[in-house]
């Protein structure tokens, strides 16, 4: 069957720190994958999309690994502020601009 | 640009009402998106139009679901007969259509529907 898994547990992380988020998924061969952030009671909002022929994407103090081998990403916020706490959540687009397929989030928690 | 818009935010309705709820894009995008969301869960897809066609649905969406974009501009999505398996939040996103790669989706704040 088709899953994507990102971890339920919530990670709290010290301030400074770096955070790292996994997304597995099986059975998908996505063309794109995206990360979102989800602030309580609010819709999800883009943060970064990586290709299929990438294998890292940075933006600011993000960074974000794509391994199509593994069927794996990685989500890194680096020097991590009380302000990143949020849900995140990865999303599989398997052609380009059509729907994403969602992992159910995890929840970072930087405490100062 | 004043983002992607939903209205109503909350609503509580009885078992066996209809709702509807409106989705008003970013005024530029073509691509307009469906999704719902219970607690401690990811974005679930039910449909998405291009312009005014609905090119996709979700075998997940049943009957009592329907979603229009009459003039490629706001979209409604009703709820017929609703149930209490019907309470969660809608999210409505919006893209514009590339000619290649993915593109971001943008969501609007949600309506949240509780069925009593």
């Amino acid at each position: 069957s088709q899953k994507i898994e990102q971890n339920s547990e919530a990670l709290n992380i010290q301030e400074g720190k770096t955070a790292t988020l996994t997304c597995n998924y099986t059975n998908y061969s996505p063309a794109y994958l995206q990360w979102y952030r989800q602030d309580p009671g609010r819709g999800p909002v883009f943060l970064l999309l990586i290709r299929e022929n990438e294998k890292e994407k940075r933006k600011e103090r993000l960074k974000v690994t794509f391994d199509t081998t593994l069927k794996q990403s990685l989500f890194h916020i680096t020097a991590s502020q009380p302000a990143d706490s949020a849900t995140y959540l990865c999303a599989l687009d398997m052609s380009a601009g059509n729907k994403l397929t969602f992992g159910g989030g995890t929840r970072v928690l930087v405490k100062p | 640009d004043t983002g992607v818009s939903q209205n109503p935010r909350h609503k509580i309705t009885k078992r066996g009402q209809n709702v509807t709820f409106r989705c008003d894009p970013i005024s530029e995008h073509n691509r307009l998106y469906w999704y719902r969301q219970t607690l401690g869960q990811g974005p679930e897809f039910l449909t998405y139009f291009q312009n005014e066609a609905q090119l996709e649905k979700s075998r997940l969406l049943s009957d009592r679901f329907s979603a229009e974009r009459p003039k490629g501009s706001f979209s409604t999505l009703e709820i017929q007969r609703t149930e209490q398996g019907d309470s969660a939040m809608y999210l409505c996103a919006s893209s514009p259509s590339g000619t290649s790669g993915a593109l971001a989706q943008y969501f609007g704040p949600g309506t949240r529907l509780l069925v009593l």
